[in-house]
């Protein structure tokens, strides 16, 4: 059962719009969260991230939101650029684990010109 | 400032044959994590070291999947007789810190084909 998901596989936003990427958790002992941005044939390469303390954590034109209740945060990008297009991870952890990530499945976004 | 490098990027096996894929960390890097990412899918946890002590290998599908990192630097994931569900991307990632939970540095990873 996925513990992390990520329930659209692609998202189309216009160049200068806004961009939300959203990602359900479901292990209630997840206390950090990370977005990861992934270009074919790369890596994943760290965006943001946010501790369960928090509910905001801005870094430029990336803002995470987390809603604990809900079991819920989004990434929102803005103003979304063409270069933004990439394949975008959310991914949990607990204090309790060795550090090892759980993975959502991505979401493909596009952001055009 | 080098990052971290996995090789061969590209692995096509014959079913049956055994593979090594090799991850070079960022220098100094405490931990180290392997994943393993499905067409369509995220990374998937299979092992993590801490210096050279497998500390966690819960995620390792098989008795057929081994991994090393012996000095506590390079570390290599081997793969027995392989099959064809073993095809995916590899993924290395590497941390500075005990755990690394705060933030993994990825590597490009080893696209392995089983045929």
């Amino acid at each position: 059962d996925q513990q992390v998901k990520q329930n659209s596989p692609s998202l189309s936003v216009q160049e200068g719009r806004i961009s939300i990427l959203n990602c359900d958790y479901t292990n209630s002992m997840f206390d950090y969260f990370l977005w990861y941005k992934k270009y074919p044939a790369e890596g994943p390469t760290f965006l943001i991230s946010i501790s369960s303390i928090k509910d905001k954590n801005e870094d430029g034109r990336f803002t995470v939101f987390l809603n604990k209740s809900a079991k819920h945060l989004s990434l929102h990008i803005v103003p979304s650029q063409p270069g933004d297009s990439a394949v975008y991870f959310c991914a949990a952890s607990d204090g309790g684990s060795q550090g090892n990530l759980i993975f959502g499945k991505g979401t493909k976004l596009s952001v055009k010109p | 400032g080098a990052g971290v490098s996995q090789s061969p990027r590209y692995k096509v096996a014959k079913r049956g044959q055994d593979v090594a894929l090799r991850c070079d960390p960022i220098s100094g890097h405490v931990s180290l994590f392997w994943y393993q990412q499905a067409l369509g899918q995220g990374p998937e946890f299979l092992t993590y070291f801490q210096n050279e002590a497998q500390l966690d290998k819960s995620g390792l599908p098989s008795d057929r999947f081994f991994a090393e990192r012996p000095e506590g630097s390079v570390s290599t994931l081997k793969i027995q007789r392989t099959q064809q569900e073993d095809s995916a991307v590899y993924l290395c990632a590497s941390s500075l810190v005990v755990g690394g939970r705060y933030e993994q540095y990825f590597g490009p990873g080893t696209r392995l084909t089983v045929t």
